[in-house]
């Protein structure tokens, strides 16, 4: 089976403007994840999607991201303005169900902001 | 809230010593304990899953002990090889939650 496929893998922008990632998740998994993972650090969730319904938001800063998932199938994770903080790498994963049923991630987008 | 920590977090061993990795988690709550492995630049690449129903999985070289609780999860790695050299991740999977630990980087010398 296909895995879960992210574009860009890699990104430099400047402080202030905005960037887009695209996920797409393998087929039939209806559990998509968004996680930020800042270099020495493990993954932190910032958005959890059940099919296209949010279930877990509540680590996403919100005054600057922002991520949808269309039909319950491809994803997009926004942010604007960005922050040199916001430099990591942003993996997408997605699981058959919530709960018991183990993650596949993609390779991630490294994201750099100077 | 759970949390999860990963003891050592880096570790170098010489080519064909076995490794031992651990992993420790707070609320036994948990589906199921997933390890990963990262190379550098790269996504997670998942090794072994654990139910919360089993103690232990396998998958070659590979063998992931689960103690639900006592709150820790083991993997061991046998006759590591410098192919071996990677950051390994675990995960506690609590109400459909992830929470990950920060990874041993693992270094296997010739």
């Amino acid at each position: 089976e296909a895995g879960v496929a992210q574009s860009p893998r890699y990104k430099i922008i400047e402080k202030r403007q905005s960037v887009a990632f695209w996920c797409n998740p393998i087929s039939g998994h209806a559990t998509l994840y968004w996680y930020q993972q800042i270099l020495g650090q493990g993954p932190k969730l910032l958005i959890q999607f059940q099919n296209n319904g949010v279930v877990d938001d509540s680590q996403l800063p919100k005054d600057r991201f922002s991520a949808e998932r269309l039909k319950g199938v491809d994803s997009t994770l926004k942010i604007q303005p960005a922050k040199l903080e916001d430099s990591a790498v942003y993996l997408c994963a997605s699981s058959q169900r919530t709960g018991g049923y183990g993650y596949t991630f993609g390779s991630g987008t490294r994201l750099t902001v100077v | 809230k759970q949390e999860v920590t990963q003891i050592p977090a880096a570790l170098s061993v010489p080519e064909g010593e076995n490794l031992v990795l651990n992993c420790s988690f707070t609320d036994s709550a948990i589906y199921n304990l997933q390890w990963f492995r990262q190379d550098p630049g790269k996504g997670l690449t998942s090794l072994l899953l654990i139910q919360s129903s089993q103690r232990e999985q396998t998958s070659g070289r590979l063998n992931a002990s689960l103690d639900k609780s006592s709150g820790r999860s083991t993997l061991y790695i046998a006759a590591s090889q410098p192919g071996d050299s990677a950051t390994y991740l675990c995960a506690a999977d609590s109400w459909g939650k992830f929470q990950f630990g920060a990874g041993t980087q693992v270094v296997v010398t010739p």
